[in-house]
């Protein structure tokens, strides 16, 4: 299974952007459909959306269609989510995880990277 | 989008208890469940896919069934190291939703 390390927390200010990436080892991103997920304090899990290679651009909640942004870099094995607008309710842990197929099960997690928004 | 209704939100049990999780879809989504388990601080981890197929590596106390609209996971013997919280995922059309989760707590 490949191995997903993410980049480090981030505290950032209402109305700014934030990227977060999502580095693979032990096997390729293209071969995956890559999903991202988030978590706020004491909630439950929420799909934002992903790279699903069974559709020709990247999937997006109907929610986060207008701020989010994910993109793949094959070349560093690295996939990158960018939310933007960000207002205090997006503070959360983000997390990309790794399917084998577009409707199969996530296997591998990334350790989540911690989003604070905070004026 | 499909929506899933865990049940219970939360479950106080004991070590040895046999628990019973239900997720419920609001249409028909075939066998195309997942179900997670999710520690303090850590990301989730898959147990179960394709509504009743353990995961490689997960112990043999753990079992799913269903389809369709009605699906459960099942904890035949709570050990201590699975107090958590559970959620069901299902697969069968974009947005893949969640389960708003089971905590799992020591009685």
């Amino acid at each position: 299974q490949v191995q997903l390390v993410q980049s480090g927390a981030e505290v950032k200010k209402p109305g700014s952007s934030v990227t977060v990436s999502c580095q693979a080892s032990g096997g390729s991103l293209s071969s995956y459909a890559i999903n991202w997920v988030r978590q706020a304090p004491g909630e439950g899990l929420e799909w934002m959306g992903g790279i699903i290679p069974v559709f020709d651009t990247p999937k997006y909640a109907q929610k986060f269609q207008d701020r989010v942004t994910i993109t793949t870099d094959e070349s560093a094995n690295t996939a990158h989510m960018e939310l933007n607008s960000l207002r205090s309710e997006d503070t959360a842990v983000y997390y990309c995880a790794t399917a084998r197929s577009a409707y199969g099960p996530t296997v591998s997690w990334g350790q989540g990277t911690l989003v604070t928004v905070s004026s | 989008d499909i929506q899933l209704t865990q049940s219970p939100s939360f479950l106080s049990a004991s070590v040895g208890d046999r628990v019973t999780i239900t997720c419920r879809a609001s249409q028909g989504i075939s066998s195309y469940l997942a179900w997670y388990q999710q520690k303090p601080g850590k990301a989730p981890k898959l147990l179960i896919y394709a509504a009743s197929t353990l995961q490689s590596g997960v112990p043999s106390r753990f079992s799913g069934s269903g389809s369709g609209t009605d699906f459960t996971l099942t904890i035949s013997s709570l050990q201590p190291e699975d107090f958590a919280t559970y959620y069901c995922q299902q697969l069968n059309s974009y947005p893949p939703t969640f389960g708003g989760g089971t905590k799992v707590e020591i009685k």
